[in-house]
């Protein structure tokens, strides 16, 4: 079954780092999330991209995040100058182009946990 | 403003037994209700969606039901088994053209006893 991958699994960085995660979306989709999760609390709407361009995005998506998709299979977050709250598991997600019916049904990775020290 | 919550924050249920998990949500525009499953350490599982002009979707072993009047969603899953546990979400999709984000409620966490 297709599935959307993220790398790294775990990452530990220092505050004021830079921070770069990576996914590979369910290849026939088209739309692109970040969700961010803190620790014990909900999946949180980070950013959403569709055609080389951001859709929408939060509050929480400040000047500090940025999304590009490089090539045709790689979506990336980065996270300019990471602060101690940016500590989360960053969820990346897809979906078909279609707004109703099973095509949008939105899919996620596995994850990234992100420790800021 | 919209919100998505969740009534139980623990749900403890015997194996073999029906759960049902419930979640209440105030955005009226919604035009999709979805529901998640997270293990530990993974990511969120979709499981099934109900439109809003439903009240009522079947999947393999999980019903959703969708009360507007209360504005209330659950989701009941038949003859819970140990690999049900984990912890619930239900969202809320409006349907813009755009991005068409999820918003998540809190969860709840179900465990299943053997």
């Amino acid at each position: 079954e297709p599935e959307v991958t993220q790398t790294p699994s775990h990452q530990v960085t220092q505050m004021g780092q830079e921070v770069i995660l990576r996914c590979v979306p369910i290849s026939n989709h088209l739309y692109f999330y970040w969700y961010r999760q803190i620790l014990g609390q909900k999946v949180e709407f980070l950013v959403s991209f569709y055609n080389n361009e951001i859709s929408e995005k939060s509050e929480i998506f400040d000047d500090q995040f940025s999304v590009e998709r490089p090539d045709g299979s790689n979506f990336t977050l980065k996270i300019r100058s990471t602060k101690l709250e940016d500590s989360a598991m960053y969820f990346c997600a897809s979906r078909e182009s279609r707004d109703f019916g099973s095509g949008n049904t939105i899919y996620f990775g596995e994850g990234s946990w992100l420790t800021v020290v | 403003g919209e919100s998505v919550g969740l009534h139980l924050p623990t749900l403890s249920v015997q194996e073999g037994d029906n759960s049902i998990i419930n979640c209440a949500y105030s955005n009226s525009a919604s035009d999709y209700f979805i529901w998640y499953k997270q293990e530990s350490g993974k990511g969120p599982q979709f499981i099934i969606d109900i439109r809003s002009n439903m009240d009522k979707r079947q999947g393999q072993r999980v019903t959703v039901l969708l009360n507007k009047t209360v504005k209330h969603l659950s989701l009941q899953i038949a003859a819970t088994q140990p690999g049900d546990s984990a912890v619930y979400f239900c969202a809320e999709k409006k349907i813009t053209g755009g991005g068409n984000k999820l918003t998540f409620g809190t969860g709840t966490q179900l465990k299943v006893e053997l």
